[in-house]
């Protein structure tokens, strides 16, 4: 069974609109975080959060939320969606917030097509 | 900033020949260092992690080394196989952030 899900697999969105990315992890992990992979990029760390908090953003921009509705959830939330959003968005979750001595566990990711 | 480089952007071999992918890291603080394998379609997966109580990583068959003196964490292997083809990623665990710092990838295609 998948430890960590995410959904939709796939998303269309048209510019200026609204989506959420969803993330659940079944591995009891405290650490969720939220990676961006967009084309010829390596993977960008965008959030981490411990224990439903925000410990960490490198994302620039305000259009992208996180939201912890619970523990083990950390939902995205992208707003005025722009064709540069367009990639895939991986969540990842490790057992403690121990600045980076724990492994990250990665989900299947959301491809993210905006037009 | 921190950072990690990784120089070959693909790699092509037969099965049976050896693997060597370079990554050196740039970093002010002593950091954990992974090597991710991603597959098409998937998300990266840990193949092997290293902390600066061990130097050395081994997982199926991988071998990586911590090289404190020369910033360098290669990735080898003494045979591949077609299923060892996918992404590879040299990445860098800072200890004073919550951030992993990926590697620009290395393609590895194993022909049969």
């Amino acid at each position: 069974d998948p430890k960590i899900i995410q959904k939709p697999k796939y998303l269309v969105a048209v510019t200026g609109s609204e989506k959420i990315l969803i993330c659940e992890q079944y591995l009891g992990h405290n650490a969720m975080y939220w990676y961006r992979q967009s084309a010829k990029k390596p993977l960008e760390f965008m959030f981490s959060y411990s224990y439903q908090k925000l410990m960490d953003n490198q994302t620039a921009s305000s259009r992208f939320q996180p939201q912890s509705s619970k523990k083990n959830h950390l939902d995205l939330q992208i707003t005025a969606l722009k064709p540069d959003d367009s990639a895939t968005y991986f969540c990842a979750s490790s057992q403690a917030p121990s600045y980076n001595q724990d492994t990250q566990y990665f989900g299947p990711g959301t491809r993210l097509l905006v037009l | 900033g921190d950072s990690v480089t990784q120089m070959q952007g693909q790699v092509t071999l037969s099965e049976d020949d050896f693997l060597f992918i370079n990554c050196t890291y740039s970093t002010t603080w002593y950091p954990t260092l992974f090597w991710y394998v991603q597959y098409p379609g998937e998300g990266p997966q840990l193949l092997l992690k290293v902390t600066t109580a061990n130097n050395k990583g081994i997982s199926r068959g991988f071998e990586a080394t911590y090289d404190k003196g020369t910033t360098s964490f290669h990735l080898q292997k003494a045979s591949v196989q077609e299923s060892d083809s996918a992404v590879y990623y040299c990445v860098l665990g800072d200890s004073g952030s919550w951030q992993l710092i990926f590697g620009s990838g290395t393609q590895l295609t194993v022909m049969p």
